[in-house]
């Protein structure tokens, strides 16, 4: 599986957007990019999921950029308790090998 | 529903016991994963399962490990003997093909 490159931790203040970079160079042409994120003891939530369009749901907003080699998880509004590690993987969806890197630890500061 | 459910929260016990953690896992869900977190090595999947099948079971650490699923509604992970080095948060997650992961709010082992 492709591997990621993200930031080790980052800050936003309450209430900004919060922008998470992530690079995913060696991405194949079958494999998506999934988002998770991990608050405190508690186990991984998934967040958003796309191939190469950007997505929304409501919880975040996924921005590819075309040759696909990285993207951008954008929380519009963050609140305290997006503080979390967040991370970002990509995986062929036939395989579920989901490979977990170290993510990002986004501190939301009041 | 109530989400993947994983019991118990927590377990604390001695080297060289054997120790069972149980996960039940979304109604109609397919597959069911197994994973460990700790500091050093972040979460890895062990083991998972489609229609209760064992599909990949590379990431078993060894053979104390063992995991199985006897129905579409219960899994087990078992550790015999458990080592110090066992010592993790273990995960359980369940998915649909579609393979969005749904995780349970895991298991605290500690292993004296």
């Amino acid at each position: 599986d492709a591997k990621t490159t993200q930031p080790t931790s980052m800050d936003c203040a309450e209430g900004r957007a919060a922008n998470l970079p992530c690079n995913h160079s060696t991405i194949s042409g079958n494999e998506y990019v999934y988002w998770y994120r991990q608050i405190h003891s508690q186990g991984p939530q998934y967040i958003i999921h796309g191939l190469k369009n950007n997505e929304t749901n409501e919880m975040a907003s996924l921005i590819i950029t075309e040759d696909r080699k990285s993207s951008t998880l954008i929380l519009p509004h963050a609140t305290l308790r997006d503080t979390a590690v967040y991370y970002c993987i990509v995986s062929a969806r036939i395989n579920y090998q989901l490979i977990w890197g170290a993510g990002t630890k986004l501190i939301i500061k009041p | 529903d109530a989400g993947v459910i994983q019991s118990p929260r927590h377990e604390v016990t001695e080297m060289g016991q054997e120790v069972t953690l149980r996960c039940k896992p979304i109604s109609g869900h397919d597959y069911l994963f197994w994973y460990r977190q700790t500091m050093m090595r972040g979460l890895e999947l062990l083991i998972y399962f489609n229609n209760n099948v064992p599909i990949d079971d590379s990431g078993m650490p060894e053979d104390r490990f063992s995991a199985k699923m006897p129905n579409a509604s219960f899994s087990t992970l078992k550790i015999q003997p458990s080592e110090p080095r066992d010592s993790a948060v273990y995960f359980c997650a369940s998915s649909l093909p579609a393979d969005t992961q749904y995780f349970g709010p895991g298991t605290r082992l500690t292993v004296l």
